[in-house]
């Protein structure tokens, strides 16, 4: 299996642009969780899928911020308007259960 | 709510060395903990996952060991190598069929050759 895949692996934008953040979870997991990692703040949950389906968005820091899950192969977090402080390293990581979670690689972010 | 403490925040040892990794947590009713690597510029990489049933883990030269009463997690990594070199991150998941994982702090390990 290729493991998580995310894209892009970097974006630079400028402030007041809509970003736009990819990612592939592992085939037949059924959970799938957005973070972001900043030094400030460390690892955050922004929002977690079961079976394609939001459960906790809570972590979402502002209407800004958005994710979607249109199929079990496919989510998107999108950032409208982009900010200076939405920069930092993006994960997407997924599950089958409660096992392990496999991390992909990240979008590293700067909004200037 | 879920607190995460790792300390010591960063350690530097010689190539070699024994050394335990400590991971606090405040609320003990957990589902499962597991112990994650992550490389500079990388994402994070599972290295052991504890049950809340199970006391020990083994991979390798990886030893995790889980005490929910005192709520402390230990990673033991034996005779340490350069290629160790990474940020250890523990992450809790709390009971009841919850998926929202707290991280730790994370302990930034430097092994000297």
């Amino acid at each position: 299996d290729a493991g998580v895949i995310q894209s892009p692996r970097h974006e630079v934008t400028e402030m007041g642009q809509e970003v736009t953040l990819r990612c592939k979870p592992i085939s037949g997991h059924d959970y799938l969780f957005w973070y972001r990692q900043t030094m400030m703040r460390g690892l955050e949950l922004l929002i977690y899928f079961n079976n394609n389906v939001p459960i906790d968005d809570s972590g979402m820091p502002e209407d800004r911020f958005s994710a979607k899950m249109p199929n079990a192969s496919f989510s998107t977090l999108k950032i409208q308007p982009s900010e200076p402080r939405d920069s930092a390293v993006y994960f997407c990581a997924s599950s089958l259960g409660a096992r392990r979670q496999y991390f992909g690689p990240g979008t590293r972010l700067t909004v200037t | 709510k879920q607190e995460v403490t790792q300390i010591p925040a960063a350690l530097s040892v010689p190539e070699g060395e024994n050394l335990v990794l400590n991971c606090s947590f405040t609320d003990s009713a957990i589902y499962n903990l597991q112990w994650f690597r992550q490389d500079p510029g990388k994402g994070l990489t599972s290295l052991l996952l504890i049950q809340s049933s199970q006391r020990e883990q083994t991979s390798g030269r990886l030893n995790a060991s889980l005490d929910k009463s005192s709520g402390r997690s230990t990673l033991y990594i034996a005779a340490s190598q350069p290629g160790d070199s990474a940020t250890y991150l523990c992450a809790v998941l709390p009971g009841g069929g919850y998926q929202k994982v707290t991280f730790g702090t994370g302990t930034k390990l430097q092994v000297i050759p």
